[in-house]
C-alpha cells in the first residue's frame, strides 16, 4: 500500500452531516490525490494538492474541501453529505515516474 | 468523448488463455501510460509501467503502446485465476501531475 492509511475505512453517515477522510502517507511525497470511484464512471479527481496548505480542484470537486497542514496528512472533508456522495474514496500519492499509488480507500454510504 | 475509453468487460476467460485488454486515447499529449490491477474491496496497484512507444514484459504480462495509434494494450499469458481483478489502464501528459483513467476492464479467469 506504498505507505499510505487511509481512515476510516467504512463510514455510514447521514443526509447533511459533515464527514472528514483521512489520508496518511509516510514517504514524505509532495503530490497527494482525492478520488472517488463509482461503476461505470472509473476514477474521478476530487482535489489534488501539491505541497502543505497548496491544494487545486479536480473534475468533481463541488460538495467537498480539503486541507492540508502537514506533508503527511491529506484530509477530505464533505460539508453536508448527499447520497450522490455515497462512493468509495481513494487517497493516491504520486511516486514519481508520472505513477499514482493508492490507498486502501474509504468506503463511504450517505443514508 | 472521454479521454481515455476502455472497454468495461466484463471479460470471462479459461485457465490458461492469453488474455487481451486495450484503451484509446484521444490527448496526443499523453507520455507515460499504466496498467493497474485492482481486486475486489483494495486500491488499485501499478502493474506496469510504460514510457512513450514501444513494449515492456514483466513476467507474463506486456504493456504494448502504439502512439500512432493512440492505443494502448496489456497481454497476460498463461493467466491464472489469481489474475481475476479488474484493469484499469492511465496515461499521465509530459508535464504536470494529472492522471487519466479508463473505467476498468473486469477480467475472471475460470480454473
Amino acid at each position: 500500500d506504498a505507505g499510505i492509511t487511509q481512515s476510516p475505512r467504512h463510514k455510514v453517515t447521514e443526509t447533511g452531516t459533515p464527514v472528514t477522510l483521512r489520508c496518511h502517507q509516510t514517504e514524505n511525497h509532495r503530490y497527494m490525490y482525492w478520488y472517488r470511484q463509482d461503476p461505470g464512471h472509473g476514477l474521478r479527481l476530487i482535489h489534488y494538492s501539491y505541497g502543505v496548505k497548496d491544494t487545486d480542484k479536480g473534475e468533481v470537486s463541488d460538495g467537498y474541501s480539503v486541507s492540508r497542514s502537514k506533508t503527511e496528512d491529506f484530509l477530505l472533508t464533505l460539508e453536508s453529505a448527499t447520497s450522490s456522495q455515497t462512493s468509495v474514496y481513494f487517497c493516491a500519492i504520486s511516486a514519481g515516474r508520472n505513477t499514482l499509488h493508492f490507498g486502501n480507500g474509504t468506503r463511504l454510504t450517505v443514508t | 468523448q472521454k479521454e481515455v475509453e476502455q472497454d468495461p468487460g466484463p471479460l470471462s476467460v479459461p485457465e490458461g488463455a492469453i488474455v487481451s485488454l486495450n484503451c484509446t486515447y484521444s490527448n496526443s499529449a499523453f507520455q507515460y501510460f499504466m496498467w493497474y490491477r485492482q481486486y475486489s474491496r483494495k486500491g488499485p496497484e501499478l502493474l506496469m509501467y510504460t514510457y512513450s512507444s514501444g513494449n515492456k514484459e514483466d513476467g507474463r504480462f506486456t504493456a504494448q503502446v502504439d502512439k500512432s495509434s493512440k492505443y494502448i494494450s496489456l497481454f497476460i499469458r498463461d493467466s491464472q485465476p489469481s489474475d481475476s481483478a479488474t484493469y484499469l489502464c492511465a496515461m499521465s501528459p509530459n508535464t504536470g501531475n494529472q492522471f487519466y483513467f479508463g473505467t476498468g476492464t473486469s477480467l475472471t479467469v475460470i480454473p
